[in-house]
């Protein structure tokens, strides 16, 4: 079944580029209709969702955080990444990535195990 | 965007016992052109990402045990465990899909009393 793996740094500086991406494992990234989101849980708190990418590139933001975040796909590779520039301690918080059948029917699984990206100088 | 509130914030009940966990969205999520609540209950234990329970209001993802139920239409929800078992201690969440941006309620804390 698949399976997602978030990766990237867990210290982040202010002002700068939060950078993760999401490792999919068995099963294809381009295959059906599904939506690759992004999802972070600040912590001891609640979810909040970042936004979503197809493999066609078909992307769709919150747009509490639209202005700041881009989400990209790489089909060759089975990843997507999320970009969230200009970070503040706000940023702090645990990220998944996780799968949403498709955009009908958007609920989210499989999750990724999450990655506390935390921002400090 | 539509706001999920869930009630109550958190919760104690006794094994064996049935757990009631509320979710009332601020504009419908019950779909006209399908008669589907795009409504979705997840299931987060310490220290791991949510697990969907339930999607479309009521139906039961594979493999969750049938204590498990949801109910309701349009803006009021109902997730219920109907005989508590202590590996059900978690944070549920409710989540509606019927517009972006997908929103999750507060969370329910379910703990053993």
């Amino acid at each position: 079944q698949v399976q997602l793996q978030e990766s990237g740094p867990g210290l982040v500086k202010p002002s700068q580029t939060l950078a993760l991406t999401c490792s999919v494992s068995g099963g294809s990234i381009s295959s059906g209709d599904s939506y690759w989101s992004w999802i972070r849980q600040h912590p001891g708190k609640g979810l909040e969702w970042i936004g979503y990418i197809h493999y066609s590139g078909s992307t769709y933001y919150n747009p509490s955080l639209e202005s700041r975040v881009t989400i990209s796909v790489d089909t060759s590779k089975n990843q997507f990444s999320l970009k969230v520039t200009s970070v503040t301690a706000a940023d702090t918080a645990v990220y998944f990535c996780a799968r949403a059948p498709s955009k009908s029917a958007d609920w989210f699984d499989p999750w990724g195990q999450g990655t506390l990206v935390t921002v400090s100088s | 965007d539509i706001v999920m509130t869930q009630s109550p914030d958190s919760l104690a009940v006794s094994l064996g016992e049935r757990a009631t966990i509320n979710c009332k969205s601020s504009q419908s999520v019950l779909s006209s052109s399908n008669n589907k609540n795009y409504l979705a209950w997840y299931q987060q234990k310490a220290g791991q990402p949510p697990k969907v329970l339930i999607y479309w209001a009521f139906t039961r993802e594979s493999g969750v045990p049938d204590r498990f139920s949801g109910s309701g239409s349009g803006t009021d929800f109902t997730l219920t465990i109907s005989s508590l078992q202590a590996e059900d201690v978690a944070v549920y969440y409710c989540q509606q899909y019927s517009s972006t941006p997908l929103t999750f309620g507060q969370g329910t804390r379910l703990e053993i009393k």
